[in-house]
C-alpha cells in the first residue's frame, strides 16, 4: 500500500539553525500539506501546497519557514533560524484532490520529531 | 472561524466496555467530518469520515454520525479491545477553504484487559 514517508524520523538542533525536513508523499498525489503537533497539544496546520505554489498558510507558517517541491517526489519544509518554540512533531500529508470537490482523504506520514536546544 | 472541541481525555476502560468520544464543531458552509488516530509512536491514520448531514462513518467497528442539528460528530464503539488504546483526533475539512484539516485537541483513550 502506497504511504508518505518522512525523514529524519528525528531531528535535533541548536536554535538559530536551518532545518530541512523531508517528505516524500505518494505518488500520483496532488495536494501536499504540513502540519505540526507541539507535545500536549493540538495538531495544527502550517501549509498548504497545489501546483508548485502555496495554497494556503497560517498564521504560524511566517518568514522563517517555506516549502519546496525540487522534484517531482519530494516536499520539504525549511526553518531557516529555528526557535525553541519551534520544537514539534512535524506531520507532512498529501491527497489526490482538494478545494474544487469534496476533500478527499488527506494520508500522513509518520512524523518528524524536531528538538531545538 | 472553523474549530473542534472534543471532549478531554484521558479515557479509561475495560476491555469490551462502551466507548463514545465526543466531538462537536463550528463552521461555515458543508465541511467534511474526520475521526483520526494516533498510536502511540506513529503518525496520524483516517479512521473513518462523513461528508453530508446524516452520512455514518464506520470502520473496525467504531462508528460515527454527522448530526448537523447539534454539530457533532460522535465516535462509539461498541466493545473497545487493548489494542484500541490511542490518541482519537475529530477534524474537519472545508471544501472551500482548501481542504485543511481543522483538529480537535485529541482524546487519549487507554483500554485495559
Amino acid at each position: 500500500e502506497p504511504e508518505v514517508t518522512q525523514t529524519p524520523s528525528h531531528q535535533v538542533t541548536q536554535m538559530g539553525q536551518e532545518v530541512i525536513l523531508r517528505c516524500v508523499p505518494i505518488s500520483n498525489h496532488l495536494y501536499f500539506y504540513w502540519y505540526r503537533q507541539i507535545l500536549g497539544q493540538k495538531v495544527e496546520f502550517l501549509v498548504s501546497f497545489y501546483n508548485n505554489e502555496i495554497s494556503e498558510k497560517s498564521e504560524i507558517f511566517d518568514d522563517q519557514f517555506s516549502v519546496e517541491r525540487p522534484d517531482g517526489s519530494n516536499f520539504t519544509l525549511k526553518i531557516r533560524s529555528t526557535k525553541l518554540e519551534d520544537s514539534a512533531m512535524y506531520f507532512c500529508a498529501s491527497s489526490e484532490a482538494s478545494g474544487l470537490a469534496l476533500p478527499s482523504e488527506q494520508y500522513f506520514g509518520p512524523g518528524t520529531r524536531l528538538t531545538v536546544t | 472561524g472553523n474549530s473542534v472541541t472534543q471532549m478531554e481525555g484521558p479515557v479509561t476502560l475495560s476491555e469490551e466496555a462502551f466507548l463514545t468520544i465526543n466531538c462537536t464543531y463550528t463552521a461555515t458552509g458543508y465541511p467534511s467530518l474526520f475521526w483520526y488516530v494516533q498510536y502511540p509512536g506513529e503518525g496520524l491514520q483516517l479512521l473513518l469520515k462523513a461528508t453530508k448531514a446524516d452520512d455514518k462513518g464506520s470502520n473496525k467497528g467504531f462508528e460515527a454520525t454527522y448530526r448537523k442539528e447539534t454539530t457533532s460528530f460522535h465516535l462509539e464503539k461498541g466493545s473497545v479491545q487493548v489494542s484500541d488504546s490511542a490518541v482519537y483526533f475529530c477534524a474537519l475539512a472545508n471544501y472551500n477553504q482548501g481542504g485543511k484539516l481543522i483538529f480537535g485537541q485529541g482524546t487519549e483513550l487507554s483500554v485495559k484487559p
